[in-house]
């Protein structure tokens, strides 16, 4: 299948952690990336992870990986007026395109 | 400089009307797409492009006609425009046709009266 899952909203404050979480059904994906839109823009790549790894950190960014259950998060640290954004998971396949999820809006209030 | 540009960025057209989007990538990449990001925000691919030729044409009414006149450049051309046409178009290009690492135009958002 090639559904990817994400809840649709996540609001948090400027500060805190936020945690965006992303399920895929896929368990041949090679990598798995998020994207970040932020109004009347296109996508922009944030980070990713290989397939083989659990973790990786970025700077404020925390990609964890659990390939048992199939599922991804995105944790970001110390949440920024600026991070208020639509946020997407992908996988990819061992083909040639990426399947997005159905994004996260992230809100950041003061 | 912009690394994928895509024009017009806004256009308003009337049902049964024939339009283009233009794109153009300036990366040096191999492969290019136009994907369809609906109202809900879901990003659906269309179409990919490596060097000219196409590799990937999702189930997409043949209305959508994609022409790569070099690997630069990957435009789109609707003919008979309809109302469920209506939605935000992203040009992106990436290094090969493998699909890693996109990267995106701005979009063009299409309204169809």
């Amino acid at each position: 299948g090639e559904d990817v899952e994400q809840s649709l909203f996540l609001s948090v404050r400027e500060g805190d952690s936020s945690v965006i979480n992303c399920t895929y059904t896929d368990s041949s994906s090679t990598y798995l990336y998020w994207y970040k839109q932020e109004p009347g823009a296109g996508l922009q790549l944030l980070t990713y992870i290989f397939s083989n790894m659990d973790m990786k950190q970025d700077q404020r960014l925390t990609v964890l990986l659990n390939k048992k259950d199939k599922h991804l998060s995105l944790r970001i640290a110390d949440t920024q007026t600026g991070d208020s954004a639509i946020y997407f998971c992908a996988e990819s396949l061992n083909t040639d395109k990426l399947i997005f999820g159905t994004g996260t809006r992230l809100q950041v209030f003061p | 400089d912009t690394a994928v540009s895509q024009t017009p960025k806004y256009l308003v057209t009337q049902m049964g009307n024939d339009k283009s989007i233009k794109c153009e990538q300036n990366l040096g990449h191999d492969t290019m797409y136009w994907y369809k990001q609906d109202s809900k925000k879901f990003l659906k691919i269309m179409f990919s492009y490596n060097n000219k030729e196409l590799i990937i044409n999702e189930t997409v009414p043949n209305r959508f006609s994609p022409k790569s006149p070099d690997k630069a450049h990957l435009n789109l051309h609707i003919n008979s425009l309809e109302l469920g046409d209506s939605a935000v178009y992203f040009c992106a290009s990436s290094q090969d046709y493998r699909g890693q690492k996109l990267f995106f135009g701005s979009g063009t958002q299409l309204s169809v009266l």
